[in-house]
């Protein structure tokens, strides 16, 4: 079973229209938490990180949240653009060994329509 | 934008033959990695480097080689692909060990099928 479950698997919303993805982990101990984005054909890019002591952090449109004791994390965007149309994968850290490993979500598959 | 490089970006082969995967970053990072994404699926770690001369597998078993001669360049070798090799290759890098707040650049990816 994967350490790190995303829902939904995929998703379309409107263009304007506000959406939250969820991550659920159980990675353990827990270093840190980030969010990619990652277009078709390219390659994933870091849109935030959350460490343990954060609950909530803003990138422009996108707004991710914490919570460490439930080991959930969401991503919100707000009014989506075309431009939003994209995998959105979840990656947890740990420090379970020296250098630690990271686990990654199958991503959910955002589809903003025009 | 990361500048990491990756070539080719789509390559169709046919079985038994040799393939390389090239990588390259001028940022400088020590720690560099493969990854294999497949549809829907979590990218799966195949290889790493913590810098020149250090190589170690990844949790995915793989028939792919790797070498670390130079610290910008990475390269990946299939000595004999078969069609269970097609996949997207994603090479990436960090600054720092990515378990703490390092993150990783990704390039564009390779993608290869085997006929």
């Amino acid at each position: 079973k994967n350490q790190v479950e995303q829902s939904p698997q995929s998703l379309i919303i409107l263009e304007g229209k506000n959406c939250t993805l969820q991550c659920n982990y159980t990675v353990s101990p827990f270093s840190n938490l980030r969010w990619y984005k990652q277009d078709t054909g390219r390659g994933p890019v870091s849109l935030t990180i959350m460490t343990f002591s954060e609950n909530t952090k803003s990138n422009g449109r996108y707004t991710a949240t914490l919570d460490a004791d439930t080991k959930q994390s969401s991503l919100h965007i707000t009014a989506s653009q075309l431009s939003d149309s994209a995998s959105y994968i979840c990656v947890v850290s740990d420090r379970g060994s020296t250098l630690g490993r990271l686990y990654f979500g199958r991503g959910t598959q955002l589809t903003v329509w025009p | 934008e990361a500048d990491i490089y990756q070539t080719p970006r789509y390559l169709v082969i046919g079985t038994g033959k040799k393939i390389t995967l090239e990588c390259s970053q001028t940022m400088g990072h020590d720690k560099m990695y493969w990854y294999q994404q497949d549809p829907g699926m979590e990218l799966h770690l195949i290889h790493y480097s913590y810098g020149v001369n250090s190589t170690e597998k990844g949790d995915l078993s793989s028939e792919s080689t790797v070498s670390r001669i130079r610290t910008e360049h990475f390269p990946l070798t299939l000595e004999s692909a078969r069609p269970s090799h097609t996949s997207q290759y994603l090479c990436a890098s960090s600054p720092e060990d990515e378990a703490y707040t390092g993150e990783l650049f990704f390039g564009e990816g390779s993608r290869l099928t085997v006929l």
